[in-house]
């Protein structure tokens, strides 16, 4: 069964505008962690964000905010202002010790945003 | 200073052949890992180090052989290359795996094409 859902391959933004990519998620667990990473076309995986399950309130980092609703285990990132350089391959991904191990990130499939001048 | 750096970058080699890849973090961070990244993206976990011990292991196929001489370093040996070996393999650390918060550092990735 797939843990991470990223349902949007491919997603396009214009310049200055906001846009929201889509994350949802699985796990009995009561305790995960749900991050988002960024590869741009030079290969590179950067860290953008953090959202346990137990905090209380939305993750934000700068421009970036996670859009977390528990309940429907959704962990949206929302990239506020989009920028040129914001066009790259964006990953969600969760700790979940459900799945034998707190040491592993399980990765989604990915969702390639453009955005547009 | 790289935070985690892998070499080499890329890694061109003949089906058959035995290659390795090194990584070495200087964060003083006690988890390593390697994961493999295929063509369509996909990033899968292959192996988990912890203090130099063997956490995670993917069923990978045993011509993956990893090695961590010491919680700096984990490098990962392939044997009998296949073409369905040809990847991106990063190498990545954390300082708290067993946290919450288990932000991993990825290196730059070593792009592997078996011919």
């Amino acid at each position: 069964a797939q843990k991470i859902t990223q349902t949007q391959p491919g997603m396009f933004v214009q310049e200055k505008e906001a846009v929201t990519l889509d994350c949802t998620y699985d796990t009995s667990d009561p305790s995960y962690g749900l991050f988002w990473y960024k590869q741009p076309s030079s290969g590179e995986m950067i860290f953008l964000i953090y959202q346990g399950s137990y905090d209380q309130q939305n993750a934000t980092e700068g421009r970036y905010s996670l859009n977390f609703q528990k309940a429907r285990k959704s962990a949206n990132l929302v990239i506020s202002a989009s920028q040129l350089g914001d066009s790259a391959m964006y990953f969600c991904a969760m700790r979940d010790p459900s799945g034998g191990s707190n040491y592993k990130l399980t990765f989604g499939k990915g969702t390639l945003l453009t955005v547009n001048p | 200073d790289t935070a985690v750096s892998q070499t080499p970058k890329y890694l061109v080699t003949q089906m058959g052949n035995d290659k390795s890849i090194k990584c070495e973090q200087n964060l003083g961070h006690d988890t390593m890992y390697w994961y493999k990244q295929d063509s369509k993206k996909f990033l899968k976990i292959m192996f988990s180090y912890n203090n130099k011990e063997l956490i995670i292991n993917e069923t990978v196929p045993n011509r993956f052989s990893p090695k961590s001489p010491d919680k700096a370093h984990l490098n990962l040996h392939i044997n009998s290359l296949e073409l369905g070996d040809s990847a991106v393999y990063f190498c990545a650390s954390s300082q708290d795996p067993q946290g919450r918060a288990n932000v991993l550092t990825f290196g730059a990735g070593s792009r592997l094409t078996v011919l």
